[in-house]
């Protein structure tokens, strides 16, 4: 079983509409979650980072934890062609300060 | 604030040939940092730690004498790609966070576009 697990996608959504991309990850002490962005050909982006249960909302980005189900997912509201990219859901690994990758989803909005 | 820099940005060499990338945290000092490698349409693979002033740990699989590490100062970590081979041709990312923030998220270089012919 991989540590952190994405869907590899693509996820293609119309723009406008609620892109929803899920994350699973083993670790169970695991404590910061994290949101980067990738476009094609450039490195990753931060773009949200969640450490407890519940909804965290930034602009048109909400993360979204469940620690007891092992659940990290980011919904992206009014998805836009430009959110079309790579996202990586990272787990940050306290006792080695590495951050650990899944394999990245593929999302592609559509005009 | 965590402002990464890495340079080159692309580099292409001859195989046989070593080629040095530069990573640099410039308004912070960042005691580790995280060297990455990306083959296309692939995710991230952690290659190896970089520690300053002490060696760097690399991940299994990692090649320790093909993938040189320097972390001379905390700002500048290095990594020199030894007799690179057209296999070498990737992405090579580093990362960095303020001592202590990594639980608050890294911040990614640009990246250095490696093409070995």
């Amino acid at each position: 079983q991989k540590e952190v697990e994405q869907n590899s996608g693509p996820l293609s959504v119309p723009e406008g509409a609620i892109a929803s991309l899920n994350c699973t990850y083993s670790d169970r002490v695991s404590q910061s979650f994290f949101w980067y962005r990738q476009y094609s050909g450039k490195s990753p982006e931060l773009i949200m980072s969640i450490y407890s249960n519940g909804d965290k909302e930034d602009g048109r980005f909400t993360a979204q934890l469940n620690k007891a189900s092992q659940y990290v997912s980011l919904l992206i509201r009014d998805s836009q062609p430009s959110d079309s990219a790579t996202y990586l859901c990272a787990v940050f690994r306290g006792n080695t300060g590495k951050l650990i990758f899944g394999q990245g989803t593929t999302l592609q909005v559509k005009p | 604030g965590a402002v990464v820099s890495q340079h080159p940005s692309r580099v292409i060499c001859k195989s046989g040939t070593s080629v040095k990338i530069e990573c640099r945290s410039l308004d912070f000092q960042a005691t580790t940092m995280f060297w990455y490698r990306q083959f296309p349409k692939q995710s991230l693979m952690l290659m190896a730690t970089s520690n300053e002033g002490s060696k760097a740990t690399y991940e299994q699989g990692v090649e320790k004498d093909k993938f040189l590490i320097n972390h001379a100062s905390l700002t500048l970590s290095t990594l020199t790609v030894t007799s690179a081979h057209p296999e070498d041709s990737s992405f090579y990312i580093c990362s960095a966070a303020p001592f202590g923030a990594g639980s608050y998220g890294y911040t990614f270089g640009s990246g250095t576009r490696l093409t070995v012919v």
